[in-house]
């Protein structure tokens, strides 16, 4: 049984520019959800996928969009990239929407300068 | 927005000791969820209370759940160096499929 993976580990992009991170749930997982966590704070909800369908979404503006994938593979995009979308983006993977916990992946850190 | 916040947000301890976070949040919740996080990497789940259970142990860790004063603790016991972490209780509200997190509390546990 394989974790959550997260794809790339690190990124360095200049305001402006569009990125996509990219995160392969847990075998045997149908639900993927992903946050924000700023340095010192704690994660952030962006927006969950639950078969391929956005399942729910936090405060973010429209530029943070998602897809979830057959697989349950998912990727989060962020266009028109700020300064403050510089943190850990982290991705987590449960079964029938959380409700026996989440298990997330070691995150992608992503610097916007 | 935060719904979990975690006191104290820095704890420090000698190895062996116990260590108490506590968890307050505003809203009806389904459950609530602690997790560990090491130095700027993935969150680790680490046990799960709901809404009509009161105490729950998992190996050193006892974690508490008190619906009417809307907060949980929780306890780990004998410390070791490696406990040395951030903290960060989780609820579950139902709505909107979120999963809310405080600020943590920093745990460091000296040997």
């Amino acid at each position: 049984e394989t974790g959550v993976t997260q794809s790339p580990t690190h990124l360095i992009k200049t305001r402006g520019q569009q990125v996509t991170l990219r995160c392969s749930s847990q075998s045997g997982h149908n639900t993927v959800s992903w946050y924000q966590q700023a340095l010192g704070q704690g994660p952030q909800f962006i927006f969950q996928y639950y078969r391929e369908e956005e399942n729910g979404r936090g405060n973010f503006p429209p530029r943070f969009s998602g897809l979830q994938f057959p697989n349950y593979s998912s990727e989060l995009n962020v266009n028109a990239l700020e300064l403050d979308d510089s943190a850990l983006y982290l991705c987590a993977s449960s079964w029938v929407q959380g409700s026996g916990g989440y298990t997330f992946g070691s995150g992608t850190r992503l610097t916007v300068v | 927005s935060q719904q979990g916040e975690e006191d104290p947000q820095a704890l420090s301890i000698q190895e062996g000791e116990n260590a108490t976070m506590n968890c307050s949040y505003k809203t009806s919740i389904n459950n609530l969820q602690w997790y560990r996080q090491n130095s700027g990497r993935g969150l680790v789940h680490l046990i799960l209370i709901r809404s009509n259970e009161r105490e729950k142990h998992s190996g050193r860790l006892r974690v508490t759940l008190d619906t009417s004063k809307k907060s949980s603790s929780l306890l780990i016991t004998a410390s070791r160096a490696a406990d040395t972490a951030s903290y960060f209780c989780a609820t579950d509200a139902g709505n909107n499929n979120d999963m809310r997190f405080g600020a943590g509390t920093r745990l460091t546990v000296k040997p």
